[in-house]
């Protein structure tokens, strides 16, 4: 299994600007998240998705869209990027219950430093 | 007030030594705790995790959980340089996969 992975590693965007940060994973884990990593603040959570279809908001979702098509991918939209979105994007999925995993909690991906300028 | 609290330390620490961490909680509801380590320029990998009061030992690390006091900490015994990290603790609601993140601790441990 290749775990969780993302793309691109670095960007930078210009004010207003829209990207789409990747994520994937191969475990066939049902819940995805997305988390912003800031100084000091710890990691916050953007939006997450507990399956195929269903997504829902975290602590900061405003200027993110997401979309879940399978099971495999959960990319993040940054509809207009602003310099207060200058961060590291960590993507995370969550094992499903009953398998042969030694834990149940998230695993995260190396995450994608984007600078907004 | 954060749901969350941890000192952001640095902490530096000679090789050998313990190192104790710890984090303080305001919302009785959550019940599941871990604790992530974050090696500089890296994803959080997941380094213990504890669902009920008291210690969890794994190798040189020990989990510690106080639910009455909202407290947790974390111990490093025999202390290494590649024990350098951040450390983040982590916590969520049962039946909730959503996590609630402290601040994190950046550890150094000198050689």
């Amino acid at each position: 299994n290749a775990g969780v992975t993302q793309t691109p590693k670095f960007q930078v965007l210009k004010t207003g600007q829209s990207m789409t940060l990747q994520c994937a994973q191969d475990m066939n884990h049902e819940y995805m998240s997305w988390y912003r990593q800031d100084p000091g603040m710890g990691l916050r959570l953007i939006h997450y998705s507990v399956g195929a279809g269903i997504t829902d908001q975290g602590e900061v979702p405003n200027g993110y869209n997401v979309s879940r098509s399978t099971t495999e991918d959960f990319p993040l939209r940054l509809l207009s990027a602003a310099p207060s979105q200058t961060s590291v994007y960590f993507c995370a999925s969550r094992p499903p219950a009953g398998g042969p995993w030694a834990s149940y909690e998230q695993y995260f991906g190396p995450g994608t430093r984007l600078t907004v300028t | 007030q954060k749901e969350v609290e941890q000192d952001p330390g640095p902490l530096s620490v000679p090789e050998g030594a313990i190192v104790s961490l710890n984090c303080t909680y305001s919302n009785s509801a959550f019940q599941y705790f871990m604790w992530y380590r974050q090696y500089s320029r890296k994803g959080p990998e997941l380094l213990m995790y504890t669902y009920s009061s008291g210690n969890k030992e794994d190798g040189r690390f020990t989990a510690q959980v106080d639910k009455s006091s909202k407290y947790i900490s974390l111990f490093i015994r025999d202390s290494q340089p590649s024990d350098s990290a951040t450390y983040l603790c982590a916590m969520r609601y049962p039946n909730d996969y959503k996590l609630s993140f402290g601040a994190g601790t950046t550890v150094t441990v000198r050689a």
